[in-house]
Parts: C-alpha cells; sequence; structure tokens
C-alpha cells in the first residue's frame, strides 16, 4: 500500500542554520505530495505542496521538490528561525476521494 | 481554502464515558474525514463521512467506537464510546479541496484525555 517515510526527529538547530527534512513515498500512480507543519497547540496547516513530478512547492521560505526517479520530497530551508520550531508531516494523496497517507512527522526545535 | 470548526477544542473525561464532537464548514463539501493524533504521534484517519450513507471505516476502527453522523454537507459528529486512556488523542476533522490534487484542510483538533 502507499506509504511515507520521513526522518525522526527531534532536529535540533541554531537559528540561521540550514535544514533538510528528508521525506520519501511509496505509491502506485504519480501522487500529489505535500508538507504540512503543526505549531505547538494548533492543528495542521498546509505548508506547501507538489502534484507532478518536477515540481517545487514553496512557502515562507521552505521549498520542496517532487523527484520521481528517487521517489522522494525533501522539505528545505536555508536559514531557520526559532518561529519554525514546529512539526513537520509529509503527506502524499492516495486517491481522488481526499484520502491522504501522513508520515511520522518530524520535531523541529530552532534554538536562539 | 475552508474555514472549520470544532467543539470541544479540549476535554477531560472519565473512562467509560462517551463524548461527542462537532465539526462545522464554511462551505458545502462532499467528503469530511475524521483522523487521530496520539500523543507524539501522525495521523491515522478513522473513517471518510460521506452525506446520505454511512461512514467508511478504515481498518482497526469500528462504527460501534466510533459512529459518525453527516446530516448535511456542512456539518459532521464523532462520537468516542466507551471511553478508555488509550483514547486520548487529538481528533482531528478534515476537508478536501475540491480537485483530485488538492489539500485537506483541518480542524484545530479536539484534545481528549481520559482519566
Amino acid at each position: 500500500g502507499d506509504s511515507v517515510t520521513q526522518m525522526e526527529g527531534p532536529v535540533t538547530l541554531s537559528e540561521e542554520a540550514f535544514l533538510t527534512i528528508n521525506c520519501t513515498y511509496t505509491a502506485t500512480g504519480y501522487p500529489s505530495l505535500f508538507w504540512y507543519v503543526q505549531y505547538p497547540g494548533e492543528g495542521l496547516q498546509l505548508l506547501l505542496k507538489a502534484t507532478k513530478a518536477d515540481d517545487k512547492g514553496s512557502n515562507k521560505g521552505f521549498e520542496a521538490t517532487y523527484r520521481k526517479e528517487t521517489t522522494s520530497f525533501h522539505l528545505e530551508k536555508g536559514s531557520v528561525q526559532v518561529s519554525d520550531s514546529a512539526v513537520y508531516f509529509c503527506a502524499l494523496r492516495t486517491d481522488s476521494w481526499g484520502k491522504f497517507q501522513f508520515g511520522a512527522g518530524t520535531q523541529v526545535v530552532v534554538t536562539p | 481554502s475552508a474555514v472549520i470548526s470544532q467543539k470541544p477544542s479540549r476535554d477531560i473525561c472519565q473512562r467509560g464515558t462517551s463524548l461527542t464532537i462537532q465539526c462545522q464548514v464554511d462551505s458545502q463539501v462532499t467528503m469530511m474525514f475524521w483522523y487521530r493524533q496520539q500523543p507524539g504521534q501522525s495521523l491515522t484517519l478513522i473513517a471518510t463521512a460521506n452525506q446520505g450513507s454511512e461512514a467508511t471505516y478504515e481498518s482497526g476502527f469500528v462504527i460501534d467506537k466510533f459512529p459518525i453522523s453527516r446530516p448535511n454537507l456542512t456539518f459532521s459528529t464523532l462520537t468516542v464510546s466507551n471511553m478508555s486512556p488509550e483514547d486520548s488523542s487529538i481528533y482531528l476533522c478534515s476537508v478536501g479541496q475540491g480537485s483530485n490534487t488538492g489539500e485537506l484542510f483541518f480542524g484545530e483538533g479536539s484534545r481528549l484525555t481520559v482519566l
């Protein structure tokens, strides 16, 4: 079945450091891929998405490129801030009805 | 985008009781999804609620434990029945964007603690 694997956390970084969170997937067909972010005490918010191979999603300085050849969708940010501290979830949309498969989540802690 | 309101936002419940979570969407949607997020865990789909028909439950979830209502295109409820401490979780209501590549929108969740 479809699945998402992302790197385990917590990931602890200093402010202005470079962030990468790895995400790989297994799916039949060509799913849409997403990164969601969950700030402390809040619900999930969409961070970015990509709907086909080689698409790059970007938002708030974060980027991720849909790599079909490596079945990956790694999240990157060049210079993190304390406000980026959150849990990040990689996800894929598995069917036209809107069912999603989520990764385990990666907690990111950014220190001043 | 869709704005989703959930009630209650949090509650503390006694073992053996039941609690109903309400989800209101600001637009009409065909499918609504209920997820569970156990402490420190990812999201697990409980069921898909389609207006006018019975909910479709994922493996490991049953209607007797998690009955769902979907009376119209903007509202749904999830009941957690006969609760035990293992049911302590965040329960999230979500809806999908109309296109088949669109994202899910989430409510802020209902954090339940069962004592």
